[in-house]
């Protein structure tokens, strides 16, 4: 069965960096994309953050491009994403989820809950 | 970057109703467009990838169609979990990615 299970979300004030982890298992993890996606409360999805499955090809949204850095770990069958920086609308529950066929993301996490606010 | 236009924007309908959602990409983006379902406090759920290939154990009321920049999302007989908030999903450019902004199906 596959899992993929968010830690690290929590309050932090404007301008604090922050490091949140998924930690995935059930399937044959360093084949696989990962995505970083994430919802404002109220609002719609964006995608955050992507990194291939070997690591070597990143992206990254506008709005976080130059703040936050995905990396991942095939060793650990992790993937992380470490925030500087951090704003006001940068709150938010943050996703893993790995991306399947025609990257469609077929498994999410249960989200972590990033609070910016002095 | 590609953007992606979704109509409407919410929409009223009762058990039992045909509904139909539009996505409209900025470009062709050929078939790379996949579709979710999200119901409040959960994560998103894949429901279609690639137009229209039904992702594993959704129901077969759903049903997903186009190419090019003009996709729909049609749901054929609305039951009452199906009540939720759908998005597209863009996938063209590697690792590249965007949503459209959401439908929220109301029930009437």
């Amino acid at each position: 069965e596959v899992q993929l299970l968010e830690s690290g979300g929590t309050w932090i004030q404007p301008g604090g960096s922050l490091s949140l982890s998924c930690a995935a298992s059930g399937f044959n993890f360093n084949n696989y994309a990962m995505s970083w996606v994430r919802q404002a409360p109220g609002k719609g999805l964006e995608w955050a953050s992507s990194i291939s499955g070997s690591g070597a090809s990143t992206y990254y949204a506008a709005s976080v491009k130059g703040r936050f850095t995905i990396s991942r770990d095939n060793s650990k069958n992790t993937v992380h994403l470490q925030m500087h920086s951090l704003r006001a609308e940068d709150t938010a529950i943050y996703y893993c989820a790995k991306l399947g066929s025609m990257a469609g993301a077929d498994y999410w996490g249960q989200g972590t809950l990033v609070t910016v606010s002095s | 970057d590609i953007q992606m236009t979704q109509s409407p924007s919410s929409l009223s309908a009762s058990v039992g109703d045909r509904v139909t959602i539009t996505c409209r990409a900025s470009q062709s983006i050929s078939s790379y467009l996949n579709w979710y379902q999200q119901k409040p406090g959960k994560a998103p759920k894949l429901l279609i990838y690639a137009a229209s290939t039904l992702q594993g154990g959704v129901p077969s009321r759903f049903s997903g169609s186009g190419s090019g920049t003009d996709f729909t999302l049609s749901i054929s007989s609305l039951q009452p979990e199906d009540f939720a908030t759908y998005y597209c999903q863009e996938s063209y450019s590697t690792l590249m990615y965007t949503f459209g902004q959401g439908t929220k199906l109301e029930i009437k």
